[in-house]
């Protein structure tokens, strides 16, 4: 099955930094979201971008399916950004089973 | 429209025991997925169900064992509870669940299982 690599594991930014997080996969995929989790647990959809590129206020996200890499950028970060990151890809083949990364534990300090 | 509910949001059960977790898919979505997330392991996708049929199944033993109802309500059930199983376990629904399908999933807030 496809595998699913994000980067960097862990991020520290002052409020009001940029950052862009990134996503590997090893295969062709047909599905490709961006969540943030709370810190109660819920996986929050932030895109879905299987290419392309697209914005969302303070939030873009890019993905480069040639390259199976997906990148998202948070602009003018807030302490409400703070929380895990999450990509996650599915497979044309596999329904709807996806494939989550590691996560990026994002802290935005004020 | 409301989201994807799960019950009961938490639990505690002991070793050897049985729990059965629910999920309530968003209305109009017939697909209904499982995964578990452990701080070990991340997240971790259990089995896929549509139509009341198990589409997809993930690399668990078979104490993990789910349904799905004809209103696409889906339950999940773990026997003869283990430590390890003590993890968040996450729904996801979405409207599209054919093969080659983009559909979006769509989480629900999860139930956090402790096992004692």
């Amino acid at each position: 099955g496809i595998q699913v690599e994000q980067s960097p594991p862990d991020l520290i930014l002052q409020e009001g930094a940029n950052s862009t997080l990134r996503c590997n996969f090893s295969d062709s995929v047909n599905n490709l979201q961006w969540f943030h989790q709370n810190p109660w647990g819920q996986l929050i959809n932030l895109f879905y971008i299987p290419s392309g590129t697209k914005q969302n206020g303070r939030l873009s996200a890019t993905t480069v399916a040639t390259e199976r890499y997906s990148l998202l950028y948070i602009s003018s970060s807030q302490t409400t950004d703070s929380g895990v990151y999450f990509c996650a890809a599915r497979h044309y083949n596999q329904g709807g089973k996806l494939i989550f990364g590691q996560g990026t534990e994002l802290s935005v300090k004020p | 429209k409301a989201g994807v509910t799960q019950t009961p949001r938490y639990l505690i059960k002991t070793r050897g025991q049985q729990v059965t977790l629910s999920c309530s898919p968003i209305s109009g979505h017939r697909s209904v997925s499982w995964y578990q997330q452990t701080p070990g392991q991340g997240l971790q996708f259990l089995f896929e169900y549509f139509s009341e049929t198990q589409r997809n199944k993930g690399n668990f033993p078979g104490r993990f064992s789910g349904r799905q109802f004809s209103n696409s309500r889906s339950e999940m059930n773990v026997s003869t509870l283990e430590l390890g199983d003590s993890a968040l376990y996450l729904c996801a629904s979405s409207s599209t669940p054919a093969p080659g399908s983009t559909d979006t999933q769509y989480f629900g807030p999860g139930t956090r299982l402790t096992v004692l």
